[in-house]
């Protein structure tokens, strides 16, 4: 049982570039939730999905797009890299109440 | 609006003494309250949770947090603090009634624990 994997562990984009941050959970939950995590920020949601072809804004979604075509996977996409998203992202599951997340991507915009 | 208050960006203490950090709530509706444990380059663990039965919570590793609804507080405690306990601990509360809330995330205690 793997819960939440994450990839990649690491990566760094240029100004303008695109990427997809892949997230898969295997605890068959409904809800899955995107963060990011900047240094004294906490954790600001930017979507979240309560089940597959279901998905919200949180309160940071300006610059990504997520999708939600199978219960498993739920993909976070950049589509115009800026510096201003240089942060760890973690994806998170959760079958309602308490939430698991993955390690996390740090991700470098330069 | 639903929101967290963590006081205290940095905690340190001395290995074995008391652990106290502090969050504090504010809800529309009646909370469910979670702490979680972030170490170094890891993703966050779920340390307890409080969901509206007892209000004294135990967790894991000798964590424990009270919920008291007059001082819409929810603070977390050791009585002896371990040298493995240095990390970085997030208080959260759900955004509406119920188990079927997004997580509002204070900002995060990162605690130290000297020799």
């Amino acid at each position: 049982n793997a819960g939440v994997t994450q990839t990649p562990k690491f990566r760094i984009l240029k100004i303008g570039q695109s990427m997809t941050l892949q997230c898969t959970q295997d605890m068959n939950h409904n809800y899955m939730y995107w963060y990011r995590q900047d240094p004294g920020m906490g954790l600001k949601l930017i979507y979240y999905s309560v089940g597959a072809g279901i998905t919200d804004k949180g309160e940071v979604p300006n610059g990504y797009n997520v999708s939600r075509s199978t219960t498993e996977d739920f993909p976070l996409r950049l589509e115009l890299a800026a510096p201003s998203q240089t942060s760890v992202y973690f994806c998170a599951s959760s079958s309602g109440g308490e939430q698991y997340f993955g390690p996390g991507t740090r991700l470098t915009v330069t | 609006a639903q929101s967290v208050t963590q006081l205290g960006s940095h905690v340190s203490v001395s290995e074995g003494a008391l652990v106290l950090l502090r969050c504090n709530y504010s809800s529309s509706v009646p909370p469910y309250l979670f702490w979680y444990v972030q170490y170094p380059n890891q993703g966050l663990q779920l340390l307890l949770k409080y969901t509206s039965a007892a209000t004294l919570v135990k967790g894991i590793n000798g964590f424990e947090a009270e919920f008291k609804k007059s001082e819409t507080s929810f603070h977390l405690t050791k009585p002896s603090a371990h040298m493995s306990d240095a990390a970085e601990y997030f208080c959260a509360v759900s955004d509406r009634e119920g188990s079927q809330g997004n997580l509002i995330f204070g900002k995060g205690t990162k605690l130290s624990v000297k020799p």
